[in-house]
């Protein structure tokens, strides 16, 4: 079965640098969305993109943040000038459609900030 | 805009028992709803959704919700819990309608099973 992959699976960095974090979703899916779970928290939505752009960003989502499908099979959220509260599990996740279909979840990518 | 509520971020079980997670949503249009149960150190997999077709929802490993409008709930129930049901389930909720998608997640319920 198709399954959403992201890399890596642990990232330590510290405070202002800037990470990269990658994910590849399903190959026919044309939606794609970064949620992250702050430890202890609910799953909170990012960012959508489609068609190459941003679709829709929550307040998370401030100008440190940006996404990018460079390749056609791989989509990236770049955080620059991390701060310790940037720690937090991101999962990627991609949709075929939008409505009814269900978003698939790949495993997500733990971030820590020092 | 959506909300969505988890009742009881622990809940606990025995073997064979009635599994009841609870979920009350908020949404100014018709929404679509979900659950997707979380294991250690994996992904969000989803359990069910509710699309605005039959109200009572079955969905993977016996596990079934059904939508209630009055109530704005969308309850998750398994009628004999299995060990392997011990996880950590979210509810989540989309607007009907909107053209990307985002999803509003619950707190979560983390539920243990004892023999």
């Amino acid at each position: 079965e198709p399954e959403v992959t992201q890399t890596p699976s642990h990232q330590v960095t510290q405070m202002g640098q800037e990470v990269i974090l990658r994910c590849v979703p399903i190959s026919n899916h044309l939606y794609f969305y970064w949620y992250r779970q702050i430890l202890g928290q609910k799953v909170e939505f990012l960012v959508s993109f489609y068609n190459n752009e941003i679709s829709e960003k929550s307040e998370i989502f401030d100008d440190r943040f940006s996404v990018e499908r460079p390749d056609g099979s791989n989509f990236t959220l770049k955080i620059r000038s991390t701060k310790l509260e940037d720690s937090a599990m991101y999962f990627c996740a991609s949709s075929l459609t939008t409505g009814k279909d269900e978003q698939y979840f790949g495993p997500g990518t733990r971030l820590t900030v020092t | 805009a959506q909300s969505v509520t988890q009742l009881g971020s622990h809940v606990s079980v025995s073997e064979g028992a009635l599994v009841l997670l609870r979920c009350n949503y908020s949404s100014s249009v018709p929404p679509y709803l979900f659950w997707y149960v979380q294991y250690p150190n994996q992904g969000l997999q989803l359990l069910l959704k509710y699309t605005s077709a039959a109200t009572l929802v079955k969905g993977i490993n016996g596990f079934e919700a059904e939508f209630k409008k009055s109530e704005t709930s969308f309850h998750l129930t398994k009628p004999s819990a299995h060990m392997s049901d011990a996880a950590e389930y979210f509810c989540a909720v989309r607007a009907g309608g909107t053209s990307y998608g985002k999803l509003t997640f619950g707190q979560g319920t983390i539920l243990t099973v004892h023999p």
